[in-house]
């Protein structure tokens, strides 16, 4: 079974610094890989996605995220956070060839200090 | 529709009391998936449909935990003689097909006192 660890519960930046959020899978073939966002009160609203190919991935509200096979990673990045930007942020893994229902990680939440 | 909804969005049950927790999916979508949501932590599986046939519902934690989708459409997850851990977010996502983009409802926080 496949499995998310999200090491962070929060992450505190400044607007305007550059952000990452670790996010390590555990699987044994080639995963699906999701990064989603939460806002209070707000269902929850996919960001990118990794199936196969390039393994630097471009999502929305201009974030990106890089699989890296041998370290077991997909991290999300921006390089300039805004202050909308405060959220909950989901890690999670699908199992491609099995079960394509995603396993979610414990969530990252972040705050964004002006 | 636009989106998925999910009604009621607040629920508050008293112990032992009966629930029904309805999605409407985005029109078209074949898959339609329920989670659990507790505070703190990410979603959780429940159970899966694909049009009306309720194919993994490995998911649900007891037996006092039921859903169905009997027109392929809106779906209904009820929670019988509910339980305080049973207080959690309830979570609806549908999908062209399974393997496609998951789009989430907003949920509905039930409160079981």
């Amino acid at each position: 079974a496949q499995s998310v660890t999200q090491p962070d519960i929060h992450i505190t930046v400044s607007e305007g610094a550059s952000l990452e959020l670790r996010c390590n899978y555990s699987y044994g073939a080639t995963p699906y890989l999701f990064w989603y966002v939460q806002s209070p009160g707000q269902g929850l609203q996919l960001l990118l996605k990794y199936f196969s190919g390039d393994t630097l991935v471009q999502g929305i509200k201009g974030f990106e995220a890089e699989f890296k096979r041998s370290q077991s990673s997909f991290n999300l990045r921006k390089p300039s956070v805004h202050w909308s930007d405060a959220a909950e942020y989901f890690c999670a893994v699908g199992a491609q060839g099995g079960s394509y229902i995603p396993t979610f990680g414990r969530g990252t939440s972040l705050i964004v200090h002006p | 529709g636009a989106g998925v909804s999910q009604s009621p969005r607040y629920k508050v049950a008293k112990r032992g009391q009966d629930v029904a927790l309805r999605c409407d999916p985005i029109s078209g979508h074949v898959s339609l998936f329920w989670y659990q949501q507790a505070l703190g932590q990410g979603p959780e599986f429940l159970t899966y449909f694909q049009n009306e046939a309720q194919l993994d519902k490995s998911g649900l934690p007891s037996d006092r935990f039921f859903a169905e989708r009997p027109e392929g459409s809106v779906s209904t997850l009820k929670i019988q003689r509910t339980q305080q851990e049973d207080s959690a977010v309830y979570l609806c996502a549908s999908s062209l097909q399974i393997w496609d983009t998951q789009y989430f409802g907003p949920g509905t926080r039930l409160t079981v006192l």
